[in-house]
């Protein structure tokens, strides 16, 4: 069962600009994380943002939460080419495992 | 920092033999996970634990089994591999539903 949907798919960008991905997902939810995975590696937490806040910063990331739309944002300020990875969101309402989205490519040029 | 370790990066099995996936977590968590992911499908839930010696199935448990006989171990069990379970494999725990989840490095599993 898809929970979250990450969009766009695939994303490239010149080193030194910003990233937008975006996620959507269906049911109430408690929280909702962002993960990134490098190639061929396992998945590393980014941020947590929980159904009561808004908005939530760590370094350059920032990551918002709209409970009425259903959807979060990640946003990665300066990308640098060390950021190229797939970023994954992954929600799940109550004491349930978390269900991911397809996840973002994102490719940061040099 | 809490490590999640999976006893193998890359694995090739034979088709019917039973194979073992061994996750090891050193946090005390009491949560932990069994995801296999596949291009195109994204991260897939297997089978999770609660608790020692507790299971629940996750969306695609068929051609699985698990056990967890102690807290920090959790395994997969493939009774009989077959090709379409050719796949990345993901260990993950977590202390509690509103914590972040610790993976693995994976086990890349290739069976022919």
């Amino acid at each position: 069962s898809q929970q979250g949907e990450e969009d766009p798919q695939a994303l490239s960008i010149q080193e030194g600009e910003n990233a937008t991905m975006n996620c959507s997902y269906k049911t109430s939810i408690n929280n909702l994380q962002w993960y990134r995975q490098n190639s061929g590696r396992g998945l590393v937490h980014l941020i947590l943002i929980r159904s009561n806040e808004r908005e939530k910063h760590s370094g350059r990331l920032r990551v918002t939460l709209d409970t009425s739309k259903k959807s979060s944002s990640l946003l990665i300020t300066a990308s640098r080419a060390a950021d190229t990875a797939s970023y994954f969101c992954a929600t799940g309402p109550g004491n349930t495992p978390l269900v991911f989205g397809k996840g973002t490519r994102l490719s940061v040029i040099a | 920092d809490v490590k999640v370790t999976q006893s193998s990066r890359y694995l090739v099995k034979r088709t019917g033999e039973k194979v073992f996936l061994e996750c090891v977590q050193d946090m005390d968590h009491e949560n932990m996970f069994w995801y296999r992911q596949d291009p195109g499908l994204g991260l897939r839930l297997i089978y999770f634990s609660y608790d020692v010696k507790m299971k629940e199935k996750g969306d695609i448990p068929e051609g699985y089994s698990v056990s967890r006989e102690k807290k920090e171990r959790f395994s997969l069990i493939l009774e009989s591999a077959s090709t379409n379970q050719t796949s990345m494999y993901l260990c993950a725990s977590r202390s509690t539903y509103n914590s972040p989840l610790h993976f693995g490095n994976g086990t890349r599993l290739t069976v022919t």
